[in-house]
């Protein structure tokens, strides 16, 4: 099974600075990688696809880069409904694997 | 808009079955792969199952395998899994969601809870 591992586990950040969050793949997954929102008692959102694309609907201070097996999501001034637990997801080989998270949260 | 409403969950004891389903609306339920995902308290995504959109390709977590049925009726626009000898470690919010590759749309969950 790939294994995917996010960090930190834990970001604390003040509203407007930037966050960058990791995952790293145990092989190479190519950019088959997505990235996902989850605030407390809320289904995901997605935020990224392809390692790197964005649907219509997700705020432009949401970027995505990487490939092969390093990937990260930055968010480029946090605001206050950013903070939340972020996971991401490799869809390159079964199973589906998802990341431990990593919480961003106000510091 | 797309809509996934999940139900069907609640307390179970262990060893038993349920079936959870998921009512798709506001798109072509007929042209999508769809999954289901758990969460068990205070922990992340698990995914658990895959059905294509034909139903001609399914996919199990190792660990549902032999336990689980996903499945899926055109006709109501529906997807199901069928849960059987349920365990404690199955207790979870699980989600039904849209994707071939990402999901990029999910529902709101419904809780499954295995407790004797």
């Amino acid at each position: 099974e790939l294994v995917m591992t996010q960090s930190p586990a834990t970001l604390s950040v003040s509203p407007g600075e930037r966050a960058t969050l990791s995952c790293r793949a145990s092989q190479s997954i190519n950019s088959k990688l997505a990235w996902y929102q989850q605030k407390p008692g809320q289904a995901p959102r997605l935020l990224i696809y392809g390692a790197s694309s964005r649907p219509t609907d997700i705020p432009a201070r949401f970027s995505g880069s990487g490939s092969g097996t390093e990937f990260t999501l930055t968010i480029s001034s946090l605001q206050s409904e950013d903070f939340a637990v972020y996971y991401c997801q490799q869809y390159n080989n079964w199973p589906l694997t998802f990341g431990g998270g990593t919480k961003v949260e106000i510091k | 808009q797309v809509q996934l409403v999940e139900s069907g969950g609640g307390v179970v004891q262990p060893g038993r079955s349920l079936r959870l389903s998921c009512a798709a609306s506001g798109f072509s339920f007929r042209s999508f792969a769809m999954h289901w995902v758990r969460q068990a308290p205070g922990t992340g995504l698990e995914w658990v199952a895959l059905v294509s959109y034909d139903g001609g390709n399914i996919y199990y977590a190792d660990s549902v395998k032999g336990r689980f049925n996903i499945s899926r009726d055109t006709s109501k626009n529906t997807l199901y899994l069928q849960m059987t000898s349920l365990r404690p470690e199955d207790t979870a919010v699980y989600y039904c969601a849209r994707g071939s590759q990402e999901l990029d749309y999910w529902g709101q969950g419904t809780l499954v809870s295995v407790s004797s």
